[in-house]
């Protein structure tokens, strides 16, 4: 079956400290993986999108992987600040198939000061 | 920063009553979505929408929802008939392109409960 896969338990670090999340996929063929911040009670906001083809995307103190082999992408935090505690979503953009984008349950974020 | 606008932030509604929850896309976008988000759950999609017509609908999307975009600017979900499973977060949400380069811009949402 189809399945996107995020750390299920919340992910607790301290401030300045990198945070690494992690998204598996089994059973897709994305063309492109994207990542979401979602704050409690509100929408999902884009935060970056890398492509089939892109082996790593950075912005700001944001970078994403993307491993298309092992089927998995990494979110990485640098510098990590109370602010960034959230859950952040993964979805993938798929090159066949539903064209929507499909939502991964997300991992939720505490970065202690 | 544009922005998807969302209306009502809740809406309280009895089992088996209609309700129509509204959005205003971003103005230069051009595919639309509805995605709903149950209580703890995962973000789920429901319908997109292009050119006005629906272009995907997911096993969710049975017959009691519908879409429309009647003025060119507002984009609607009408559930007919609401059940207690209806109960759930409701994004409306837009992108300038059906895939890639650039992510789906979300409302706040619209906080469905049904009684």
């Amino acid at each position: 079956s189809q399945k996107i896969e995020q750390n299920s338990e919340a992910l607790n670090i301290q401030e300045g400290k990198t945070a690494t999340l992690t998204c598996n996929y089994t059973n897709y063929s994305p063309a492109y993986l994207q990542w979401y911040r979602q704050d409690p009670g509100r929408g999902p906001v884009f935060l970056l999108l890398i492509r089939e083809n892109e082996k790593e995307k950075r912005k700001e103190r944001l970078k994403v992987t993307f491993d298309t082999t092992l089927k998995q992408s990494l979110f990485h935090i640098t510098a990590s600040q109370p602010a960034d505690s959230a859950t952040y979503l993964c979805a993938l953009d798929l090159r066949t198939g539903r064209r929507a984008l499909t939502f991964g349950s997300g991992t939720r974020l505490q970065v202690q000061p | 920063e544009p922005e998807v606008t969302q209306t009502p932030s809740h809406q309280v509604t009895q089992m088996g009553q209609e309700v129509i929850l509204r959005c205003v896309p971003i103005s230069n976008h051009l595919y639309f979505y509805w995605y709903r988000q149950i209580l703890g759950q995962k973000v789920e999609f429901l319908v997109s929408f292009y050119n006005n017509e629906i272009s995907e609908k997911s096993e969710i999307f049975d017959d009691q929802f519908s879409v429309e975009r009647p003025d060119g600017s507002n984009f609607t979900l009408k559930i007919r008939s609401t059940k207690l499973e209806d109960s759930a977060m409701y994004f409306c949400a837009s992108s300038v392109l059906a895939r890639g380069h650039y992510g789906y811009t979300f409302g706040s949402g619209t906080r469905l409960t049904v009684v």
